[in-house]
């Protein structure tokens, strides 16, 4: 049980176009999902927090018109990367909270990998 | 906010070995305190988890140890296997649904044959 999957896995894509990456929580309602970013051999690094229906909450220097983020259902939250640039290249990852049992816990998607070129 | 340390950064051990990482956080209010392990380009995976109604939490090889008194919390895995091999996080959060974690900055373990 927990499971949240994540797509598309790896992305690459030019400079200054759009990429959205989904989060799914396959097995229980998420009733809040979190963004993070991670660089290579660096800790996550939480952007968003997302309940359903209702706006995102960003962290402190995080661009919210940039990274736009959906949480139109209890089990998907979507990330959008708006006019990608090379320093957005990193690895991202969600994650979901809300399992029964255990409303604390996080569990995590495998990850997306964006290459911006 | 909250703010959570880890060390080391690295550790060595050989197989069979004990290993241990030590996590200090900054907020009492702090009340859940998981650990996570991540393979390289993999997703971090619950390992083990606390709550600060309790000291330690035992699960196979694997315990954590909390200190509330002190703010600190350490995770114990005994007899070291080569799939040990990883990055470990600790992480601290006010619980509940809807309270963010903070990660210390990892640790990555190496375990030696």
């Amino acid at each position: 049980g927990a499971v949240v999957s994540q797509h598309p896995s790896r992305v690459i894509c030019k400079s200054g176009t759009s990429v959205k990456i989904e989060c799914r929580s396959l097995d229980f309602q998420a009733t809040t999902m979190f963004w993070y970013r991670q660089f290579p051999k660096q800790s996550l690094m939480l952007m968003a927090t997302s309940n359903e229906g209702s706006k995102a909450t960003y962290e402190q220097g995080v661009e919210k018109d940039k990274f736009l983020i959906n949480h139109a259902s209890l089990t998907l939250s979507t990330l959008t990367v708006t006019s990608a640039h090379p320093e957005d290249s990193s690895f991202y990852i969600c994650s979901a909270q809300g399992a029964s049992g255990s409303t604390d816990t996080q569990y995590f998607g495998p990850g997306t990998r964006l290459t911006v070129l | 906010g909250e703010n959570v340390e880890q060390h080391p950064s690295t550790l060595s051990v050989q197989e069979g070995d004990s290993a241990v990482i030590k996590c200090t956080y900054s907020d009492s209010a702090s009340n859940y305190f998981p650990w996570y392990k991540q393979e390289l380009g993999k997703r971090p995976q619950l390992i083990i988890d606390i709550r600060s109604n309790v000291g330690e939490k035992k699960d196979q090889r694997i315990a954590v140890t909390l200190n509330k008194t002190a703010k600190h919390f350490s995770l114990h895995i005994t007899e070291t296997q080569p799939e040990d091999s990883a990055v470990y996080f600790c992480a601290a959060s006010r619980g509940g649904g809807g309270n963010k974690l903070t990660f210390g900055t990892g640790t990555q373990l190496k375990v030696e044959l």
